[in-house]
């Protein structure tokens, strides 16, 4: 299966600051997704990522606020802007390979708004 | 509305024994149905995803099963170990969510030496 990096696994952010987080694939993947987990919760889909073109967005999700980048197979960025507290999250990128493929996912980045 | 519930919340076993974790889902329009483990503080570890057209998957001491009909997943652990303690979860595809999850809230097991 894909080898999935993300960097920074953490961060400590002030409020009002933005954070990128970078996702780095080891092969070329059909498509990449951005999931949040806030603490103690499970996991909630923000947006899946398109390569080339802007990224298709959940429901209580905008571009404007987690802007995202995709300009190969490999890399996806997610930027967490105008933080505040209640971003304080794990960032999970994740891909897959192909159609009856199974999900994988990096080993995510733990964002600690102040 | 929860989509994808996860039975028991927690679960506390001595190691050695032999466990199931269930997981039932709403729309029975299933894709696929896919089981995670989470360690604390990290990323998901796939481990056994089942086919709609699939019963059962199984790797190593876990086995997956799969009951559209009724909307149900369960995982069976054999000889648990203390290795086992993390969090599992489900996450089910459904047939027009393209390749979209909708995650259980998960189910916290703590294997004790």
């Amino acid at each position: 299966s894909a080898v999935i990096s993300q960097k920074p696994s953490r961060d400590i952010c002030q409020r009002g600051t933005s954070l990128t987080i970078q996702c780095q694939v080891d092969s070329q993947v059909t498509m990449m997704f951005w999931y949040r987990q806030q603490p103690g919760q499970s996991l909630t889909l923000i947006a899946t990522a398109n390569q080339g073109s802007e990224a298709t967005y959940e429901s209580g999700f905008v571009i404007d606020k987690f802007p995202i980048s995709r300009p190969n197979l490999t890399f996806s960025t997610l930027t967490v802007s105008n933080m505040s507290p209640e971003d304080s999250s794990i960032y999970l990128c994740s891909v897959v390979e192909g159609p009856y493929s199974p999900l994988h996912f990096g080993n995510g980045t733990r964002l600690t708004v102040t | 509305k929860q989509e994808v519930t996860q039975i028991p919340a927690a679960l506390s076993v001595p190691e050695g024994e032999n466990l199931v974790l269930n997981c039932s889902f709403t729309d029975s329009a299933i894709y696929n149905l896919q089981w995670f483990r989470q360690d604390p503080g990290k990323g998901l570890t796939s481990l056994l995803l089942i086919q709609s057209s699939q019963r059962e998957q199984t790797s190593g001491r876990l086995n997956a099963s799969l009951d559209k009909s009724s909307g149900r997943s369960t995982l069976y652990i054999a000889a648990s170990q203390p290795g086992d303690s993390a969090t599992y979860l489900c996450a089910r595809r459904g047939e027009t969510s393209g390749s979209r999850l909708t995650f259980g809230e998960g189910t916290q097991l703590t294997v004790n030496p």
